[in-house]
């Protein structure tokens, strides 16, 4: 069965710096989509960031970026030049390309990351 | 307008009760799924449905049913709603490169 491990619970940034969290799964797909989430305080779920394991380029969006290393099973996120409004936890999410009944997206616990000002 | 929504956004209920909570989306997903979200756990899958006609049992579907009365509509029900069941609850639409898109949430609170 796949899995995702985030394993920080909480992460801690100054304003205007950069962090990054950290995400890794276990999948013996070869095929597969992975996705960052952000949940504010207002507790809706945004899509951060989603990065598909067959592109090699790594995906980004403005501040956020991705570090896929596939052989490596890792997929962390790099926020830039962070801002008070990025202080939320964060998931990391894994799903096979060619699920059917049994692709369905699985969560990693989330980080919680605080921004400093 | 938000393209996926949920009743109510926050409950509170009694153990033993049976309530429902109602997700409408109007992105023109056929997917559409529940999750449950506790402190440290992530987000947990309950039930997902292909189309009207195609429901399936997620992860942790014990204690709850569901009804997709269309395609926009998608309900969860807890047939006898207990204090473990205290959690946050999320609808979502899958849509383009397996992406989900959330609705706002309901918190429930039994008590």
């Amino acid at each position: 069965a796949q899995t995702v491990t985030q394993s920080q619970p909480e992460m801690s940034v100054q304003e205007a710096e950069t962090v990054t969290l950290s995400c890794t799964y276990d999948t013996s797909e070869s095929d597969y989509y992975l996705f960052w989430y952000k949940q504010p305080p207002s507790r809706q779920m945004i899509l951060v960031i989603r990065q598909e394991a067959y592109k090699q380029q790594n995906a980004t969006e403005n501040r956020f970026s991705v570090n896929f290393q596939k052989a490596a099973k890792s997929f962390s996120l790099k926020i830039s030049d962070s801002q008070l409004g990025d202080a939320a936890m964060y998931f990391c999410a894994y799903r096979r390309r060619y699920g059917g009944s049994q692709g369905n997206l699985i969560f990693g616990k989330g980080t919680k990351l605080s921004v400093k000002p | 307008d938000a393209d996926v929504t949920q009743t109510p956004r926050n409950r509170i209920t009694k153990t033993g009760k049976r309530i429902m909570l109602e997700c409408s989306q109007t992105k023109g997903h056929d997917r559409m799924y529940w999750y449950r979200q506790d402190p440290g756990l992530g987000l947990r899958l309950i039930y997902y449905s292909f189309d009207v006609k195609d429901i399936n049992k997620g992860e942790i579907s014990d204690g709850y049913s569901v009804s997709r009365q269309a395609q926009a509509k998608f309900s969860l029900s807890l047939e006898s709603a207990i204090p473990n069941q205290t959690a946050l609850y999320f609808c979502a639409t899958r849509g383009f490169q397996e992406t989900q898109y959330f609705g706002p949430g309901t918190r429930l609170l039994v008590l």
